[in-house]
């Protein structure tokens, strides 16, 4: 049984281009949610989507991060015009379980790291 | 803010040894949750806490949600040099946003041969 796929593993990018990571979820979850681990920091929520629906994007900044997960294929974390202060470990991390009620367990990827030059 | 605080942040230790590290807050979470991370990789589920005063053990871990909701422990007995890893704590502040953690840095633990 697959768990969390994430691609690519790891991503370089000169400032100011795209970038554009990919996360599969464990097989019959439907939650996919997004984390950034920035050096010395802890893993900071970023976004929670069901398939085709953003339901909670207070941690995404409010430019240039933008996020999907279509009813067919991965969802896709998207970052335009990168800096260099978006380098970090991207983490997705995928649920069976509407979290409505109770404890909720996220399982994580291995995650992309993103290297801006 | 850091909403969770690990101690200690880093931990060296010999093989056989017993040894408990921490994770406080001042905010109440509804679960908390415990996860290893190696080098390179993402964080592996260990353990679930939900109720306030649960105890879980998992073979040689121990983990302890404080009875307020507010902290948690977890004990390594005979530490192994295959439990090196980060250790991360994790919260969920309400059952509203239960999936939003709350990530700790986490306590880098060395266990020598």
């Amino acid at each position: 049984n697959a768990g969390v796929m994430q691609n690519p593993r790891h991503l370089v990018r000169r400032r100011g281009q795209e970038a554009r990571l990919r996360c599969s979820p464990m097989k019959g979850h439907s939650h996919v949610y997004w984390y950034r681990q920035l050096p010395e920091e802890g893993l900071k929520f970023m976004v929670y989507l069901q398939k085709e629906n953003i339901i909670d994007e207070s941690g995404m900044p409010k430019e240039r991060f933008s996020a999907e997960f279509p009813k067919e294929g991965p969802s896709i974390l998207r970052i335009q015009q990168v800096v260099r202060g978006d380098s970090a470990a991207y983490f997705c991390a995928s649920s069976p379980l509407q979290p409505s009620t109770g404890a909720d367990t996220q399982y994580f990827g291995p995650g992309t790291r993103l290297t801006v030059l | 803010t850091q909403l969770l605080e690990q101690s200690p942040q880093f931990l060296s230790i010999q093989e056989g040894e017993n040894l408990t590290v921490y994770c406080n807050s001042s905010s109440v979470f509804s679960s908390l949750q415990w996860y290893r991370q190696e080098p390179g990789e993402g964080p592996v589920l260990l353990v679930t806490v939900v109720t306030g005063g649960e105890v879980k053990k998992l073979k040689r871990l121990t983990f302890q949600f404080g009875d307020a909701r507010k902290d948690s422990s977890l004990h390594i007995t005979a530490a192994q040099t295959g439990d090196t890893g980060l250790y991360l704590c994790a919260g969920a502040r309400s059952r509203g946003s239960n999936y939003k953690l709350t990530f700790g840095k986490g306590t880098l633990l060395t266990v020598n041969p």
